[in-house]
């Protein structure tokens, strides 16, 4: 059954640095999202992301984060200067009509 | 902002029993899915709800989407050991893509 894949899993990085998170959608999916949850709450909206642009941001996604579609299969998710609460894990969904999302294992973002 | 209460916060059952969760909110959505989290891992959909009064089923899953629209329900019944994880509602809202999560119910099936 296909599946939402990211890498890394895990991903340590010092405060101020820039990290890439890469996430591989369905392949026939079409619309692409990333989500975030701090450890022990509740899962929070980024960004939606449809026809190589952004559809939605929440105001979370501030100047610091971008996502790119780079190529037809990787989405990704930068942040460009991390903070100590960037520490989250981030996970990758996507949907081939606008309802049934489907999320990828994902990346547990840790900054030092 | 929106909001999604879950209800119970968590539950200690013993196996096979039956389980109860449910899910309301302030605001109207025209969207209600049921996910269940593993400890470290991302959440999977469990049903989807597109109408409302609509009642489906997923084996021992059944999720009711509310008839004012501002409320879901998920039972499972027969629970099992593997059953155990966090169960999240999510809500969405016309002309928006985004999922609005719930704050979970944890569910932990003694043996």
């Amino acid at each position: 059954e296909p599946e939402v894949t990211q890498t890394p899993s895990h991903q340590v990085t010092q405060m101020g640095q820039e990290v890439i998170l890469r996430c591989v959608p369905i392949s026939n999916h079409l619309y692409f999202y990333w989500y975030r949850q701090i450890l022990g709450q509740k899962v929070e909206f980024l960004v939606s992301f449809y026809n190589n642009e952004i559809s939605e941001k929440s105001e979370i996604f501030d100047d610091q984060f971008s996502v790119e579609r780079p190529d037809g299969s990787n989405f990704t998710l930068k942040i460009r200067s991390t903070k100590l609460e960037d520490s989250a894990m981030y996970f990758c969904a996507s949907t081939g009509d606008r309802y049934e999302q489907y999320f990828g294992p994902g990346t547990r973002l840790t900054v030092t | 902002g929106q909001q999604l209460n879950q209800s119970p916060q968590s539950m200690f059952i013993q196996e096979g029993e039956d389980v109860s969760m449910n899910c309301t909110s302030s605001s109207i959505f025209n969207t209600w899915l049921w996910y269940k989290q593993d400890p470290g891992e991302g959440p999977v959909l469990l049903i989807a709800l597109y109408k409302a009064g609509e009642l489906t089923s997923n084996g021992r899953l059944t999720a009711q989407f509310g008839i004012t629209r501002k409320d879901s329900f998920l039972n499972i019944s027969a629970s099992i050991p593997s059953d155990v994880g966090i169960y999240f509602c999510a809500g969405q809202r016309v002309a928006t893509n985004k999922l609005i999560f719930g704050t979970g119910t944890l569910l932990a099936v003694q043996p």
